[in-house]
């Protein structure tokens, strides 16, 4: 089945503590991306990458990492996460940059 | 950044209304894309819109990219409980600096009672 994986799916951490978020697509996409959605401001784009060790700055890129070292796995890295970092995490994936995105079921994240 | 009003922020209808709800952007948009989040999962693709003028259905959806390619249309005709949901609008810019990248609206959360 096509699909985009995310792990975990809730995750509650302490302020500092370095965390990773993984995401695996399984459809052989050149363009994947990270968004974190919060009440009232829709989703927003934190990287993305066009492909292999090619990646760049989305809308909200500050505390955060990413790397694309296989084609299909993207992590989202926070080398030390804060509060403001609680949100809905989700990653996507698509053919290329200018098709249809297809996403994870998302990763709640807490930061206490 | 580029930015995306979508309105209503949120609706209440019956069952076997018809709804339309609406994206306009501050730039001109190369693509338009309507999504639908259920409660825990991802937001799924509904429909998918490349020129402006076009009209695209997808069941009892309906979306259209408008002529001026700074707004899009989404149509929900006699809508039913399933409709329940958050619905985003997202389009690609485009320019060099925006069209690898995708912009959301801040969703119209719809819901449909009997």
């Amino acid at each position: 089945e096509a699909q985009v994986t995310q792990n975990p799916r809730y995750l509650i951490t302490v302020t500092g503590k370095k965390l990773t978020v993984t995401c695996s697509q399984n459809m052989n996409h050149e363009y994947m991306s990270w968004y974190r959605q919060d009440p009232g401001l829709g989703l927003r784009q934190i990287y993305y990458s066009m492909n292999v060790e090619v990646t760049d700055k989305g809308d909200v890129p500050e505390g955060y990492k990413v790397s694309r070292k296989e084609k299909r796995n993207f992590p989202l890295i926070l080398e030390s996460p804060s509060p403001n970092q609680t949100s809905l995490y989700f990653c996507a994936s698509s053919l290329g940059w200018n098709t249809e995105a297809f996403f994870g079921q998302g990763t709640r994240l807490t930061v206490v | 950044g580029q930015q995306l009003n979508q309105s209503p922020q949120s609706m209440f209808i019956q069952e076997g209304e018809d709804v339309s709800m609406n994206c306009t952007s501050s730039s001109i948009f190369n693509t338009w894309l309507w999504y639908k989040q259920e409660p825990g999962e991802g937001p799924v693709l509904l429909i998918a819109l490349y020129k402006a003028g076009e009209l695209t259905s997808n069941g009892r959806l309906t979306a259209q990219f408008g002529i001026t390619r700074k707004d899009s249309f989404l149509n929900i005709s006699a809508s039913i409980p399933s409709d329940v949901g958050i619905y985003f609008c997202a389009g690609r810019g485009a320019d060099a600096g925006t069209a690898s990248k995708l912009t959301f609206g801040t969703g119209t959360r719809l819901q449909v009672t009997l």
